[in-house]
């Protein structure tokens, strides 16, 4: 079954602290990995994805096949990063049908 | 470009009720999807469309019909709201293929009582 786990709620850091949000998955195959932010009063939007290598606001995701893991990292947060955040998988071929993790929601205190 | 609208932002809705939800996009996309999202649950998929005429079940399907019968649209509809039904619902659409971003519309806050 396919499944995305998200253990942390909640995850409260001060400005300038380093940021690890979790994410676990569980997939029968090769997973496409995606997160999704949503700041107040936005829409649910696409902040990076796996395939793309990419890094966004200073944000990187690293795929680990061994642990089933997409942590979502940023070595020094800001006050503009607090949000809801979403981890989400993705068969790697044909019709794409996003599961998403329960959300943790990142508060960066001054 | 307006991207993905919803109407409408809220309803309140008695149970036994009829709605449908509207979803517009105005990027051209194939592919597109309703959600529903609830608290400690996430974001769950209740009937995708791969193209204009054609619909599938999702994850959460009973309870709701949809039709796209322009490409631009995707309807929601709940023929006899339950209080199960009240939720934030989300439509996206997005391209072809895996690794594509899908864009979400604002919300729709449905409360069933």
């Amino acid at each position: 079954a396919q499944r995305v786990t998200q253990p942390e709620k909640l995850l409260s850091v001060f400005k300038g602290a380093p940021v690890e949000l979790k994410c676990n998955y569980s997939y029968s195959g090769s997973p496409e990995l995606f997160w999704y932010v949503q700041y107040s009063r936005q829409r649910l939007q696409l902040l990076l994805r796996h395939i793309s290598r990419e890094s966004i606001k200073g944000f990187t995701a690293d795929l680990n096949k061994g642990e089933t893991s997409f942590h979502l990292k940023k070595p020094f947060a800001q006050e503009e990063d607090s949000a809801m955040y979403y981890c989400a998988l993705s068969g790697n071929t044909g019709f794409q049908k996003l599961v998403f993790g329960t959300g943790t929601r990142l508060l960066v205190s001054p | 470009n307006a991207g993905v609208t919803q109407t409408p932002k809220f309803r309140v809705l008695k149970t036994g009720q009829s709605m449908t939800l509207l979803c517009a996009q105005d990027m051209n996309h194939e592919y597109m999807y309703w959600y529903r999202q609830d608290p400690g649950m996430g974001l769950r998929l209740i009937h995708y469309s791969v193209g204009e005429g054609t619909t599938a079940k999702g994850e959460v399907p009973d309870g709701y019909n949809v039709s796209r019968l322009k490409k631009q649209n995707f309807l929601l509809g709940l023929e006899s709201a339950a209080p199960s039904q009240t939720s934030v619902y989300f439509c996206a659409s997005g391209g072809r293929g895996p690794y594509n971003e899908q864009f979400f519309g604002p919300g729709t806050r449905l409360t069933v009582l």
